[in-house]
């Protein structure tokens, strides 16, 4: 079985930009969450989702957005990107809110 | 509100010897604990999880640890460190609301293993 996909692994971008970033669950599994995990501030929830519907969400402001589509994928976008923005995206998924979660590899955000 | 606190930043050990990687917690009720392992540039790999059914929880790579209510604490343990265990471990609690669910991380513990 395989197990969370994140697109892509590595991104470079620029001051004011946006970006969106991809997980795939794995299969079967219909709960979504991310994190952002910086040095300084650790790992950060940031929202979680299921079957399309935002159920969580993170201290973050509201320039970090998500979204989840039928087949469970989840897409997160950050707009207006600023350098502290740089960091290590880690999405997690599991089968219903109780289980656990296992995470894919991460996207590393730099922001230049 | 729920929360976990790793007790050490740096935890350095010899090859063959035992580790110990301190967790306490606070919560309001039966959590949902958790150890995660993260190797440099990797993510997070799930190594054992407590969800009430028993005390001493077994996972992989050797690792077990022990939910102690009276202590409030869940801390990390191996017999014999192995080089390969050189890597961050978080401990990580689950907190159910919204009708989901969203986990909160300790600050890590950074395990190094030396010849």
């Amino acid at each position: 079985k395989a197990g969370v996909t994140q697109t892509p692994r590595y991104l470079i971008k620029t001051r004011g930009q946006q970006v969106t970033l991809s997980c795939s669950p794995i299969s079967g599994h219909r709960s979504v969450s991310w994190y952002q995990q910086t040095p300084g501030q650790g790992l950060q929830f940031l929202f979680e989702y299921f079957s399309e519907t935002q159920r969580n969400k993170g201290n973050f402001p509201g320039r970090f957005s998500g979204r989840q589509f039928s087949n469970s994928r989840s897409e997160m976008n950050v707009s207006t990107l600023e350098l502290g923005d740089s960091a290590l995206y880690l999405c997690a998924s599991s089968l219903v809110a109780e289980t656990e979660a296992f995470f894919g590899q991460g996207t590393r955000l730099t922001v230049v | 509100a729920q929360s976990v606190t790793q007790l050490d930043s740096h935890v350095s050990v010899s090859e063959g010897t035992p580790v110990l990687l301190r967790c306490n917690y606070s919560s309001s009720y039966s959590p949902s604990l958790f150890w995660y392992v993260q190797h440099p540039n990797k993510g997070l790999q799930l190594l054992l999880k407590y969800t009430s059914a028993a005390t001493l929880v077994k996972g992989i790579n050797g690792f077990e640890a022990e939910f102690k209510k009276s202590e409030t604490s869940f801390h990390l343990t191996k017999p014999s460190a192995h080089m390969s265990d050189a890597a961050e471990y978080f401990c990580v609690v689950k907190i159910l609301t919204g009708g989901g669910n969203k986990l909160t991380f300790g600050t890590g513990t950074q395990l190094k293993v030396e010849l």
